[in-house]
């Protein structure tokens, strides 16, 4: 089957810009996640969702991140406007599990390595 | 609060030799204990999990981790590293006692294996 693929795997811009990331998770995983990795820090959750809702956006750091997962297939992660401290690596992971059953693994894509200058 | 500590930023190893990769967690339920791994330019893989059972648990390429509930540590080991394991790995808990799906994540371990 194919994995979770991320889009793009590097994004350069300026502080001030706008920023789409994308994720395609692998068919038929309606759980979705958004995790974030700033440089040598852990990588921390942004957002959980479930087919179309999102089921846990308790890590979104704050408004200027929106993501969507309209029809419950792939996501996208907007950072609008874009500041210094949003650089990192951006991981996407989807799963099949149901929820209350906690101990699947995640499937994770090999991230988008976002920098903001 | 839930958390997972990895003590180590770098732990090198000579080829052959056995591997230790630290990592110990807070939960306020049981927990369900992860390790995964990083390649250069890759995602992260999964390696192995514990969830209840034996506390000796063993997963991908050989690596093997215990669950010790009394020191709340979850070392990752392998008997015999190969140059082919240098990678970064992280450890990570989801707490039952919440009921929340996401993962809490450590600062990750980058393993050198020395040929």
């Amino acid at each position: 089957e194919a994995g979770v693929t991320q889009f793009p795997s590097h994004s350069v811009i300026e502080k001030g810009q706008t920023v789409t990331l994308r994720c395609d998770p692998i068919s038929g995983h309606d759980n979705l996640y958004w995790y974030r990795r700033v440089m040598g820090k852990e990588i921390k959750f942004l957002l959980h969702f479930v087919k179309e809702s999102k089921q846990d956006e308790s890590g979104m750091p704050n408004n200027r991140f929106l993501a969507e997962r309209t029809g419950g297939t792939y996501s996208t992660l907007k950072v609008q406007p874009a500041e210094l401290e949003d650089s990192g690596v951006y991981f996407c992971a989807s799963s099949q599990e149901f929820i209350g059953q906690l101990n699947s693994p995640l499937h994770f894509g090999n991230g988008t390595r976002l920098t903001v200058t | 609060a839930q958390s997972v500590a990895q003590p180590e930023d770098q732990v090198n190893v000579a080829e052959g030799n056995p591997l230790t990769v630290k990592c110990t967690y807070s939960v306020s339920g049981n927990p369900y204990l992860f390790w995964y791994v990083q390649y250069p330019n890759r995602g992260l893989q999964f390696l192995l999990k514990y969830i209840t059972g034996d506390n000796l648990v063993k997963g991908s390429y050989g690596f093997e981790a215990e669950f010790n509930k009394s020191q709340t540590s979850f070392h990752l080991k392998k008997p015999s590293a190969l140059v082919s394991d240098s990678a970064l790995y992280f450890c990570a808990v989801r707490d039952s006692g919440t009921g929340a799906n996401n993962l809490f994540f450590g600062t990750g371990t980058r393993l050198t294996v020395i040929p």
